[in-house]
């Protein structure tokens, strides 16, 4: 399989707090790495593309000294939301892509649902 | 960039009957089309994809079809079942690049 888990699932955190997501490959390297956003009834929106040892490439209008992103090893990679406000609230979801034959396809982490009060 | 129009943005279907969503896309070099079901609170899963060098693909109740000269590609489900309802996002790509996702279908089956 291709299996991808995230942490936490849920966090509700107060305003200007920063929130860690992460986002974990169990059962295979994961060449890149995708985090997206979601808000209610919309569609995935990508946030940025994350390569093991390397910076993460940020999408237009995405604030990369505020949406924190390392990954350390092809296993996994984390999202810090710093300050994080209300309007971050949202649902976050990361996505893996794994190396070898057919490596665009992407393999989905469950999600974590942000609410900042 | 690439772009992904999808249509229609709500689908009702009666049990038993046929659906199908319709995507275009903009990049003419685009080369791998999934398609994605979306549960509500869930994460997005995988049901099929189809990659340029082949027209047509099957997986049982599910069907994608591609055409590249009008560069759209659709998905066809057959048989609906009301664990059929979900919301379904069409995605497209060219080699590495990163998936430009549709604006999704939220497709309801009525029993």
């Amino acid at each position: 399989g291709a299996v991808v888990s995230q942490h936490p699932s849920r966090v509700i955190c107060k305003s200007g707090t920063s929130v860690k997501i992460e986002c974990r490959s169990l059962d295979f390297q994961a060449t890149t790495m995708f985090w997206y956003r979601q808000f209610p009834k919309q569609s995935l929106m990508l946030m940025a593309t994350s390569n093991e040892g390397s910076k993460a490439t940020y999408e237009q209008g995405v604030e990369k000294d505020k949406f924190l992103i390392n990954h350390a090893s092809l296993t996994l990679s984390t999202l810090t939301v710093t300050s994080a406000h209300p309007e971050d609230s949202s649902f976050y979801i990361c996505s893996a892509r794994r190396a070898g034959l057919y490596q665009e396809t992407q393999y989905f982490g469950p999600g974590t649902r942000l609410l900042v009060l | 960039g690439e772009n992904v129009e999808q249509h229609p943005s709500t689908l009702s279907v009666q049990e038993g009957d046929s659906a199908v969503i319709k995507c275009t896309y903009s990049d003419s070099a685009s080369n791998y089309f999934p398609w994605y079901k979306q549960e509500l609170g869930k994460r997005p899963q995988l049901i099929i994809d189809i990659r340029s060098n082949v027209g047509e693909k099957k997986d049982q109740r599910i069907a994608v079809t591609l055409n590249k000269t009008a560069k759209h590609f659709s998905l066809h489900i057959t048989e609906t079942q009301p664990e059929d309802s979900a919301v379904y996002f069409c995605a497209a790509t060219f080699g590495n690049e990163k998936l430009t996702f549709g604006t999704g279908t939220r497709l309801t089956i009525i029993p």
